[in-house]
């Protein structure tokens, strides 16, 4: 079965510097999805993205973050300038129609760990 | 608003025994989707179940089973005689375009 993929799995990082997240989502999926979850917490929506837009996102979602699709497979994640705060699992997800009145799934990668030091 | 509460945030039990994990949702939808989810200590999410709104008939996977009750907005899950791999986090979500989640429940089951 596809799989949502998400590399790295763990990523170390300075505070202050810049960090790209990277997922190749389902190859005939057409929405994206960036959540988050700081450990011990719930899992947080940050961004969705369709057509090469972003379609929502969450009051987390500030001019720190910025999401890309740099070609035809990759959906990318970026932190400008990174704080403690940000460390947290990055979950990517894709699906090919959106809506909650889809019956198709949003499927989620593993995450990456990101630890901000 | 759309939000999903699960109240129970720790739940321990011994093996073998039955565990009901509660979710309480509000949605101003008239259809919609609801989820489980585990997250073993590994981290990633693993998709349990998936239900319309339209289905209220109660689903039986193996061990597993949840209750689906609109008239109390509620979506229960139980573990049937519980094993230590079901140690783990539970999310119940709903789908709003975006997953919204609940705080989780975390699940110990003791030898």
């Amino acid at each position: 079965e596809p799989e949502v993929t998400q590399t790295p799995s763990h990523q170390v990082t300075q505070m202050g510097q810049e960090v790209i997240l990277r997922c190749v989502p389902i190859s005939n999926h057409l929405y994206f999805y960036w959540y988050r979850q700081i450990l011990g917490q719930k899992v947080e929506f940050l961004v969705s993205f369709y057509n090469n837009e972003i379609s929502e996102k969450s009051e987390i979602f500030d001019d720190q973050f910025s999401v890309e699709r740099p070609d035809g497979s990759n959906f990318t994640l970026k932190i400008r300038s990174t704080k403690l705060e940000d460390s947290a699992m990055y979950f990517c997800a894709s699906t090919m129609i959106m809506g909650r009145w889809s019956n198709q799934p949003q499927h989620f990668g593993d995450g990456t760990r990101l630890s901000i030091l | 608003a759309q939000k999903v509460t699960q109240a129970q945030t720790e739940i321990s039990v011994v093996e073998k025994e039955d565990v009901t994990l509660d979710c309480v949702y509000e949605t101003r939808d008239t259809t919609y989707y609801l989820f489980w989810y585990k997250q073993p200590p590994s981290g990633e999410l693993v998709f349990l179940i998936r239900r319309n709104s339209f289905d209220e008939q109660n689903e039986i996977s193996g061990r597993y089973s949840w209750n689906f009750q609109k008239s109390t907005s509620s979506f229960n899950f139980t573990i049937t005689a519980s094993q230590v791999v079901d140690s783990a986090v539970y999310f119940c979500a709903l789908d709003d375009d975006k997953i919204i989640f609940g705080k989780g429940t975390r699940l110990h089951i003791l030898p």
